[in-house]
């Protein structure tokens, strides 16, 4: 099974201030059809989980455009640019492209 | 607009079946697929296993001996069912869709009592 790698474990930040998360896959995350199912999660204290970033990139519908994600292949960051209050909790990266899919271990984001 | 909803037990004893539910609303299950994920109180999230729109599933490599996921699309359900189960199962379960995780549901809480 695919083994996705975060990292830091546990992300202080002031609010403003940019941050950014890595995912590390053990195997390329790149599907034979070209696209790559690495995905980011956002989960606030007692909420499920939401969607933040899909396809490594792409920005889930309003959801706040200082959230990005870059990467390819096995390397992956989400990057926040601005920090806000609300962004505290919990992220996951988690993939889809292999067979079962699986998750990051999670970042938690907290305030300073 | 779209909507999942977990229902089921919330208590189950330990060697037992768990038996959970997923009703959808604003998707067809022929269109799209639904997931299952759990999370253990204060822990991270777990891929369980999905059911394809054409019906096919995947599970967890650690899960498959135990694990099935069916569904009704008449009635827009998906269905779980996971037997011998041991404490360390004791989460909060989530139904999700393959959009990819656009939508979820609340979550519902199972406790495994030995």
């Amino acid at each position: 099974d695919v083994v996705l790698t975060q990292t830091p474990p546990t992300l202080s930040a002031t609010i403003g201030q940019s941050v950014s998360i890595s995912c590390r896959s053990s195997q390329s995350l790149l599907h034979s059809n070209g696209n790559t199912y690495l995905h980011w999660l956002l989960q606030r204290p007692g909420q499920s989980p939401q969607l933040l970033i899909y396809l490594v990139s792409r920005l889930e519908s309003g959801v706040p455009n200082r959230f990005s994600g870059s990467g390819s292949g096995t390397d992956f960051t989400l990057k926040i640019s601005g920090v806000e209050a609300e962004d505290l909790g919990v992220y996951y990266c988690v993939q889809g492209t292999h067979a079962p899919w699986t998750f990051g271990g999670g970042t938690k984001l907290e305030l300073k | 607009q779209v909507q999942l909803k977990e229902s089921g037990p919330v208590l189950v004893q330990a060697s037992e079946t768990l038996s959970l539910t997923c009703t959808v609303s604003g998707f067809s299950l022929t269109n799209y697929g639904v997931i299952w994920v759990r999370q253990p109180p204060g822990k991270g999230l777990e891929w369980m296993g999905i059911i394809w729109r054409n019906g096919n599933t995947d599970y967890n490599s650690a899960l498959k001996s135990r694990l099935s996921i069916n569904r009704d699309t008449s009635k827009s359900q998906v269905f779980l069912k996971m037997n011998s189960l041991q404490t360390d199962d004791t989460a909060i379960y989530y139904c999700t869709t393959s959009l990819p995780f656009a939508y979820w549901g609340q979550g519902t809480l199972v406790t495994v009592s030995s």
